[in-house]
């Protein structure tokens, strides 16, 4: 039981480049989220999942696309990449519900764009 | 805007002492107040959580301390140790709400001096 795997672990992107985060959970949990972390402001969602099929935007959306084709696999893409993009990029899942709170992080992605 | 306010940003505690970080939040509406902690290079994973019909949850040497009418909440770390060195993130979020999304704080960084 591997939990929230992510890939890649770091990556270097040149302004202007695009890539696709990967992540990836074995819990079969239906909701998905997307943050990035940077110093003195917390985690902030950038867009979620509620199940296969469904996205929506989270508090700073612009500049990334998702998409969730699997339930198990949620993506997080830059078209076009730029520095204020450079930060920590945390994936987690949970089961909705109450009782079933806790989300699961994974271990992270660290990007700098150049 | 921040809707939940987290301080302080970094703590300077002694082996044995107490570390206690603060939160305040806005919505009333806020119904479940959890805390996660994050070791460097890892993924933030939950520590305690509280809900509002209770003061205080104790687990170990972490408790909570909820006071609804003032809108706060606060971490509190018994025999603090070097071990507990870590980022500490307080969070919060509403019932019922779609995708049961997470409001975090800026986030305190911990250092306990043995």
């Amino acid at each position: 039981n591997a939990g929230v795997t992510q890939t890649p672990k770091f990556r270097v992107l040149k302004t202007g480049q695009s890539m696709t985060l990967l992540c990836a959970q074995d819990m079969n949990h239906e909701y998905m989220y997307w943050y990035r972390q940077d110093p003195g402001m917390g985690l902030r969602l950038i867009h979620y999942s509620v199940g296969e099929g469904t996205t929506a935007k989270g508090e700073v959306p612009d500049g990334y696309n998702v998409s969730r084709l699997k339930k198990q696999n949620f993506l997080l893409g830059l078209e076009s990449a730029a520095p204020s993009q450079t930060s920590v990029y945390f994936c987690a899942s949970r089961q909705p519900g109450r009782g079933t709170d806790t989300q699961y992080f994974g271990p992270g992605t660290r990007l700098t764009v150049l | 805007q921040q809707q939940v306010k987290q301080s302080p940003q970094s703590l300077i505690v002694q082996k044995g002492g107490i570390s206690i970080i603060n939160c305040a939040y806005e919505n009333t509406a806020f119904d479940y107040f959890p805390w996660y902690q994050q070791f460097p290079g890892k993924g933030p994973a939950l520590l305690i959580a509280i809900r509002p019909d209770v003061s205080e949850k104790k687990e170990g040497r972490f408790t909570i301390s909820f006071n609804k009418s003032a809108k706060q909440f606060s971490l509190h770390i018994m025999d603090s140790q070097p071990g507990d060195s870590a980022t500490y993130f307080c969070a919060a979020s509403r019932p019922m709400e779609y995708g049961n999304k997470l409001v975090f704080g800026a986030g305190t960084i911990l250092r306990v001096k043995s």
